[in-house]
């Protein structure tokens, strides 16, 4: 298994708080990506990097925002967390585009009372 | 833009029985399909994928699926079903040039019975 780890793997939190959720992989990959999971809506791009210090929107970026510092580390927040936000989060990394795959984290479940 | 469409969100089988989950795509540029399959409360799993060589892919755990780019589809078979198949199964696109962005349809659960 590509070596992709998600922090934290569950929590809980309030309206109006911010949340930050980490993904930190082992692959040295170029590509990191956030989707989030839905019933009915499969996943669905939040935003994506193709390198250090280079992001860019995905198809469901309001609300969001993320950070690459590092290689290894793509870090999604949450600055004023909504209920509309509470999802199924996952971190995915790809070597490069196109016909590569992307590899999958486990998953954060996120519940915004 | 590319899309995806599965159709039929849930899919029953009788354990030894064929499975048929279908996936049709559209994109304007020859496309990149890509099956994945999601166990409970885990993340998605690379079934196999088509990049443009041969058309009909064969995955893990018995699993295969051809490209028809007549049909625009890329429908996902195993010739016999077994429990541990039970899972969501997700058909996803790509295309050259768009950052690798994955474009997924909303999956099917397949209920193995039997």
């Amino acid at each position: 298994d590509a070596g992709i780890t998600q922090s934290p793997r569950h929590k809980v939190t309030e309206t109006g708080t911010p949340v930050t959720l980490r993904c930190h992989q082992t692959e040295n990959h170029r590509y990191m990506y956030w989707y989030r999971q839905d019933p009915g809506h499969g996943l669905r791009l939040i935003h994506y990097s193709y390198g250090v210090k280079d992001t860019d929107k995905g198809e469901v970026s309001d609300g969001y925002s993320v950070s690459r510092s590092k290689t290894e580390d793509f870090l999604l927040t949450l600055e004023s967390a909504t209920s509309s936000q509470t999802s199924v989060y996952f971190c995915a990394i790809s070597e490069s585009v196109g016909r590569q795959p992307q590899h999958f984290g486990d998953g954060t479940r996120l519940s915004i009372l | 833009a590319q899309s995806v469409t599965q159709l039929g969100s849930h899919v029953s089988v009788s354990e030894g029985a064929l499975v048929l989950l279908r996936c049709n795509y559209s994109s304007s540029v020859p496309p990149y399909l890509f099956w994945y399959v999601q166990y409970p409360n885990q993340g998605l799993q690379l079934l196999l994928k088509y990049t443009s060589a041969a058309t009909l892919v064969k995955g893990i755990n018995g699993f295969e699926a051809e490209f028809k780019k007549s049909e625009t589809s890329f429908h996902l078979t195993k010739p016999s079903a077994h429990m541990s198949d039970a899972a969501e199964y997700f058909c996803a696109v790509s295309v050259t040039g768009g950052g690798n962005k994955l474009t997924f349809g909303t999956g099917t659960q397949l209920k193995v019975e039997l």
